[in-house]
């Protein structure tokens, strides 16, 4: 069965500094897509980035990067230069099919 | 329409009664897919549709939960007999089949009293 964890339940940085937020999944698929959400207070969950599984190189979008280690099943998140407004819950998700399954979370604070 | 909206946004309900969650996806998105995110809890999947049928109904947790879509959009989420563990936000969310990612209305908090 397909699991995703997420170690880190709450997360502080200072603004304008990196932080990283981890994800470890199990499969035993070759194939398949994963994914960060992110969850303000307004509840819209909001996609942050995405990876295919055959791609090697690691997926950017502006301040957020991951960091795919496909042998390790590791999909860690770095946020950098933080901002106040990054403050959420963060999802890791995994997608196989039509199937998605998301870690428990992790809250990050963001500290002026 | 230009996001999912799902309504009410809000809804507390004594315990006992039935209640009717509402999604409206993204025009041209054939999947559709209802999570339950209880407090400081994850998403719990709970039933799948492609179109207007349910392939997968594998997480609704008790026969009190039905869900049903009509005309490949609007779908509908009840609960019957609420119980008060049934307190949790509704997440709904739509695709397009294929499609990478989904995408998540705001969800829907229900607080049964």
């Amino acid at each position: 069965a397909q699991t995703v964890t997420q170690s880190q339940p709450e997360m502080s940085v200072q603004e304008a500094e990196t932080v990283t937020l981890s994800c470890t999944y199990d499969t035993s698929e070759s194939d398949y897509y994963l994914f960060w959400y992110k969850q303000p207070p307004s509840r819209q969950m909001i996609l942050v980035i995405r990876q295919e599984a055959y791609k090697q190189q690691n997926a950017t979008e502006n301040r957020f990067s991951v960091n795919f280690q496909k042998a390790a099943k590791s999909f860690s998140l770095k946020i950098s230069d933080s901002q106040l407004g990054d403050a959420a819950m963060y999802f890791c998700a995994y997608r196989s099919g039509n199937q998605f399954y998301f870690g428990t979370g992790t809250s990050l604070t963001v500290i002026p | 329409g230009a996001g999912v909206s799902q309504s009410p946004s809000n809804k507390v309900t004594e315990k006992g009664k039935d209640v009717e969650l509402r999604c409206d996806p993204i025009s041209g998105h054939t999947a559709l897919y209802w999570y339950r995110q209880s407090l400081g809890q994850g998403l719990e999947f709970l039933i799948y549709f492609q179109g207007n049928s349910a392939p997968d109904k594998s997480g609704l947790p008790s026969d009190r939960f039905s869900a049903e879509r009509t005309g490949g959009s609007v779908s509908t989420l009840t609960i019957q007999r609420t119980q008060q563990e049934d307190s949790a936000v509704y997440l709904c969310a739509s695709s397009l089949v294929n499609n990478y990612g989904y995408t998540f209305g705001s969800g829907t908090r229900l607080t049964v009293v």
